[in-house]
């Protein structure tokens, strides 16, 4: 069946460094992988998707990879803020042809160190 | 923050009761998905409602059902409720064009959530 998986399920970096959570999903009609950020007792929120049709995206310190051959999929943050501590859910989807039901991982916990 | 809302906030409820929650979708969003994240995992897609009728279906029982109305809203209501069924409940909306215009409109915005404790 669909299955996203998530590694690792907690991260810890310094402030300044960079953090780095990979992705695999099992449906290769999935085309369409969004990243929610969910802070404590609060809404997931999007913060950077990517389409099939699409390797790589950027947006400031935030950039996403897609390899559809090997179906790896990955977020990376960059100069890591404090703020930037929370939990990180990558997930998959198929668009209409699946009531573009989103698949999500596990979470990452992302813990920046002062 | 988006424009979805969801009513209530927290929720006691106790072993067999019923319940409804209630989404109202961002301006302008047609598609009301549901999700159920119970505590330290990602959201489980329950399922969709577009123009008013079910788009498709996760893996839950029947006795999770909705509704969704002329102006977008929609509700979610679970029947007979055990204690596994505590958790956040999510509703998320989005734009979805017409199916023979292809997939768009896959961004789909979460509201805060109604928390669920079945005692």
């Amino acid at each position: 069946g669909e299955n996203v998986e998530q590694h690792p399920s907690t991260l810890s970096v310094q402030e300044g460094d960079s953090a780095v959570i990979k992705c695999t999903y099992s449906d290769s009609a999935s085309n369409y992988f969004p990243w929610y950020k969910q802070e404590l007792g609060k809404r997931p929120q999007l913060i950077i998707d990517i389409r099939s049709n699409v390797g790589e995206k950027k947006d400031q310190r935030i950039a996403v990879t897609l390899n559809k051959t090997a179906k790896h999929f990955s977020l990376h943050i960059t100069e890591t803020q404090p703020e930037d501590s929370a939990v990180y859910f990558c997930a998959a989807s198929k668009g209409w042809s699946s009531a573009s039901k989103i698949i999500f991982g596990s979470g990452t916990r992302l813990s920046i160190r002062p | 923050e988006t424009g979805v809302t969801q009513s209530p906030t927290h929720l006691i409820k106790t072993r067999g009761q019923q319940v409804t929650l209630r989404c109202s979708s961002q301006s302008g969003h047609n598609t009301v998905s549901w999700y159920q994240q119970a505590l330290g995992q990602g959201p489980q897609f329950i399922f969709q409602y577009y123009r008013e009728e079910e788009n498709g279906r996760g893996n839950f029982p029947p006795r999770f059902s909705g509704l969704q109305f002329p102006n977008y809203s929609s509700e979610l209501n679970v029947n007979a409720l055990e204690l596994d069924d505590s958790a956040l409940y999510l509703c998320a909306s989005s734009s979805s064009y017409p199916r023979d215009r292809g997939p768009e409109g896959d961004e789909q915005f979460f509201g805060p959530g109604t928390r669920l404790t079945v005692l």
